[in-house]
């Protein structure tokens, strides 16, 4: 697509629930990441796809949070048992690989709130 | 770990007033890129300074690298509200690592 899209662009969980945010990087990028912002911060990095595997999970903040990009296009972000600690937006970016000069393309974000 | 730090926090300006947010690494840099997100929005990529001593300019914003590529600075000339947002840096280090380092970011009100 023309841009990235993220669904849904609105979550609203009760605590304990599992929740999948999805996100649908440019055509033709092979890097996706997965970003936390919570109100007044930046970014927090979470997880980098190169292709279908995640080359650095290095940002999951415990077991809870798992990512999937089965197919190196789509990527799933599942989160379970949420707490509402997890309340946050969820920004999906995607890039180009070229020469390790990765531009981020950001999605609009999936905005979840865990009650 | 690495840290990349962004002064000021937040900015108060009246329209048409200059602006400088700067950010600073205590590492040598690989590069730096510099995003805007507006009240509500998602960043959105602005620059990026590979080179020491670099100097670029989009209209009205400058943007610098550092002579030892540890620090970079975004400058606002004549401020206006279409401005208004957090400006972000977020670098790599000079190792082998796709992973941006993200600022805090600098808050930047305008008063019309």
């Amino acid at each position: 697509g023309a841009g990235v899209s993220q669904t849904p662009s609105n979550k609203v969980t009760e605590k304990g629930k599992y929740v999948e945010l999805r996100c649908d990087p440019i055509s033709g990028h092979t890097a996706l990441y997965w970003y936390r912002q919570s109100l007044g911060q930046g970014p927090e990095f979470l997880i980098y796809f190169q292709g279908t595997g995640a080359a650095d999970d290095s940002g999951l903040p415990n077991d809870r949070f798992f990512a999937v990009r089965p197919e190196g296009s789509v990527s799933t972000l599942k989160i379970q048992r949420t707490e509402r600690g997890d309340s946050a937006v969820y920004l999906c970016a995607s890039s180009l690989e070229w020469s390790g000069a990765n531009v981020l393309t950001f999605g609009a974000g999936s905005r979840l709130t865990v009650l | 770990g690495q840290q990349v730090m962004q002064i000021p926090q937040y900015q108060h300006v009246q329209e048409g007033e200059d602006f400088t947010t700067y950010c600073n690494s205590s590492t040598t840099l690989s590069n730096i890129q510099w995003y805007k997100q507006r009240p509500g929005g998602h960043p959105v990529f602005l620059i990026q300074l590979v080179k020491s001593g670099e100097v670029k300019k989009q209209k009205r914003l400058t943007f610098q690298f550092g002579e030892a590529k540890k620090n970079s600075s975004l400058h606002i000339t004549a401020t206006q509200t279409t401005d208004v947002g957090t400006y972000f840096c977020a670098a790599k280090n000079a190792g082998n690592n796709r992973k941006l380092i993200w600022g805090l970011g600098t808050s930047l009100a305008v008063n019309p």
